[in-house]
């Protein structure tokens, strides 16, 4: 596609379900970031994943994250468990990789909400 | 890790001044990009620039990589460019806590 594409744009969800986030990046492009947006913690980094490496999982806030991406394409962001902190934007991003090149490119988000 | 302070943090202009948004980094880094967050929440990449100095129409960026600042500079601004600037710095891809701007008309 022509951007960063993110679905589901909104999603609700109990308290202790789990939630799958899909982020399709543009393609040809190599990096594959994940991050939320929440009011008391602003933008915070998730994981990155750059081709065939193991992806960089430092910002990870708990165990009960998870994602993994696919054929060097479409990505999923798992939460398990879902807590109420939990509830957020999360957005993705992609990018080619190199100097100047690692320009991001970010989808729209999705809105969690954990009731 | 690398800390990213931003000022302002908030910044009201009437449109068609000029404004300057300020990053501060606490380490040395080989990545820095300012971010521009419209009021419907979408993040649009406006500079990669970790060192040097860029334009763009209205918009041009300075960083200081010895000094660890990168400057965001605004002229003849537009009611267009309200919303949430944030800078990115370091691989440790940390934001700053942004400079929320409003123009009006």
């Amino acid at each position: 596609g022509a951007g960063v594409s993110q679905s589901p744009s909104n999603k609700v969800t109990e308290k202790g379900k789990d939630v799958e986030l899909r982020c399709d990046p543009i393609s040809g492009h190599t990096a594959l970031y994940w991050y939320r947006q929440s009011l008391g913690q602003g933008l915070e980094f998730l994981i990155y994943f750059q081709g065939n490496s193991a992806p960089d999982k430092s910002g990870l806030p708990s165990d009960r994250f998870s994602a993994e991406r696919t054929g060097g394409s479409v990505s999923t962001l798992t939460i398990q468990r879902t807590q109420q902190e939990d509830s957020a934007v999360y957005l993705c991003a992609s990018s080619l990789v190199g100097g100047a090149k690692n320009i991001q490119y970010f989808g729209a988000g999705t809105r969690l909400s954990v009731l | 890790g690398i800390q990213v302070e931003q000022s302002p943090p908030d910044l009201i202009l009437q449109e068609g001044a000029n404004s300057t948004l300020r990053c501060n980094f606490s380490d040395s880094v080989n990545n820095l990009q300012w971010f521009h967050q419209n009021p419907w929440g979408q993040l649009i990449n406006l500079f990669y620039i970790p060192s040097g100095t860029k334009q763009n129409g209205r918009l041009s960026a300075t960083t200081v990589a010895t000094e660890r600042y990168s400057l965001l500079y605004i002229s003849s601004s537009q009611t267009t460019d309200s919303g949430v600037y944030f800078c990115q710095a370091g691989t440790a891809l940390i934001f700053g806590k942004g400079t929320t701007l409003s123009v009006s008309s």
